[in-house]
């Protein structure tokens, strides 16, 4: 199993540009999730996906918008890119189906993650 | 709004020695934690997890205490390997599948 995968690695981008982060899954998760990583910071929740057709707000979603596109992709999208959102991204999945955490086969695995600087 | 902290943002240890990285946390509604590992340029990884109607849980060479009367989480690493170099985040689950992370803590093994 490759587990979770992003794509692209790194990405640079003008302000006002716009672009599509993707990731993938192979473990049959139900839930998805987009973090972004701060420079000496913790991770934030842009968005979930708890389950196939469903997506929610996380703590800091404004400016991004995202797709859970089948059970295995949940891309994320910039429309319109500024210096502020220039961060590392972090995709994640994990199992439940409750959208409750019972255990630490619960627990979220994360992807690589893509490092987005925007000029 | 609640949130996860640390208390200090490196440490620093020799080889061999056993590390101690402490978080704070104040959602006392919240009943699970998981300690996280991140090294460089790789997403966080799973360590070990606790949950509040728990003290202390063992796993291997990581111990995770929780004293919920001070709302604090502690995470112990015994043996510390250069491997273990790292930036290590504590997290906390408020409500349905949102984790909170805390700063984070870098431990650097020194040889």
């Amino acid at each position: 199993n490759a587990g979770v995968t992003q794509t692209p690695k790194f990405q640079v981008l003008k302000t006002g540009q716009s672009m599509t982060l993707q990731c993938a899954q192979d473990m049959n998760h139900n839930s998805m999730y987009w973090y972004r990583q701060d420079p000496g910071m913790g991770l934030r929740l842009i968005y979930y996906s708890a389950s196939e057709g469903t997506t929610d707000k996380g703590e800091v979603p404004n400016g991004y918008n995202v797709s859970r596109l089948n059970k295995r992709e949940f891309s994320l999208r910039l429309e319109s890119a500024a210096p502020s959102q220039t961060s590392v991204y972090f995709c994640a999945s994990s199992i439940p189906t409750s959208g409750v955490f019972q255990s630490s086969t619960d627990t979220q695995y994360f992807g690589p993650g893509t490092r987005l600087t925007v000029l | 709004g609640e949130s996860v902290g640390l208390h200090l943002p490196t440490l620093s240890v020799q080889e061999g020695d056993n590390s101690i990285i402490n978080c704070a946390y104040s959602n006392s509604a919240s009943d699970y934690f998981i300690w996280y590992k991140q090294e460089s340029g790789k997403g966080p990884q799973f360590i070990i997890d606790i949950r509040s109607n728990m003290d202390k849980r063992q796993g291997q060479r990581v111990t995770v205490l929780l004293n919920k009367t001070v709302k604090h989480l502690s995470l112990q690493i015994a043996a510390t390997q250069p491997g273990d170099s790292a930036v290590y985040f504590c997290a906390e689950i408020q409500g349905a599948q949102k984790l909170v992370f805390g700063q984070g803590t870098r431990l650097t093994i020194n040889p």
